[in-house]
């Protein structure tokens, strides 16, 4: 089983839709987790941080954990064509610990 | 805020060339930064963790003395590619961290390194 699992993609939703994006995390011990966007030949740049149980919103992100689940998700509202890129899950076991990747899921979001 | 600075973004040159690639945080002071290297369609594999003033700690399968990091203040490290290699092509990344609970880390622009 990997560390981090994100759901396989592509995704693909149409401009204005709901665009949901999950990821599993096997380490019962992690504590923080993040969301990275990443556009094709770029660097990963950080939407999202979530550290407790619940929703936290940014926006038109919001990101939910669920560490009984081992689950943590970010939604994308009114999805735009500029939110087309990789998202990367990452999930940090203690603090200033590494961070563990998700594989990422492609989203395309169609005008 | 959390800005980290990364150059240069591109570099092109022959097999056996030494390479170094700088990493400053430029409005934060980082305790820890990371280098990542990145393959084609693949996620960021991590290659080493830096902390400012020791050793980096090297992940499982990279030669120390082929990728050189010095870590000398809280707001600059440097990897050296040494004798480059086409195989060693890829997309390297640094990010930084600020020290404290709850800090993610901000990543640079990268830089794009091509060994002919």
């Amino acid at each position: 089983q990997k560390e981090v699992e994100q759901n396989s993609g592509p995704l693909s939703v149409p401009e204005g839709a709901i665009a949901s994006l999950n990821c599993t995390y096997s380490d019962r011990v992690s504590q923080s987790f993040f969301w990275y966007r990443q556009y094709s030949g770029k660097s990963p740049e950080l939407i999202m941080s979530i550290y407790s149980n619940g929703d936290k919103e940014d926006g038109r992100f919001t990101a939910q954990l669920n560490k009984a689940s081992q689950y943590v998700s970010l939604l994308i509202r009114d999805s735009q064509p500029s939110d087309s890129a990789t998202y990367l899950c990452a999930v940090e076991a203690g603090s200033g610990s590494r961070l563990t990747f998700g594989e990422g899921t492609q989203l395309t979001v169609n005008p | 805020g959390a800005v980290v600075s990364q150059h240069p973004s591109r570099v092109i040159c022959k097999s056996g060339t030494s390479v170094k690639i700088e990493c400053r945080s430029l409005d934060f002071q980082a305790t820890t930064m990371f280098w990542y290297r990145q393959f084609p369609k693949q996620s960021l594999m991590l290659m080493a963790t830096s902390n400012e003033g020791s050793k980096a700690t090297y992940e499982q399968g990279v030669e120390k003395d082929k990728f050189l990091i010095n870590h000398a203040s809280l707001t600059l490290s440097t990897l050296t590619v040494t004798s480059a290699h086409p195989e060693d092509s890829s997309f390297y990344i640094c990010s930084a961290r600020e020290g404290g609970v709850n800090q993610p880390q901000h990543f640079g622009d990268g830089t794009r390194l091509s060994i002919l």
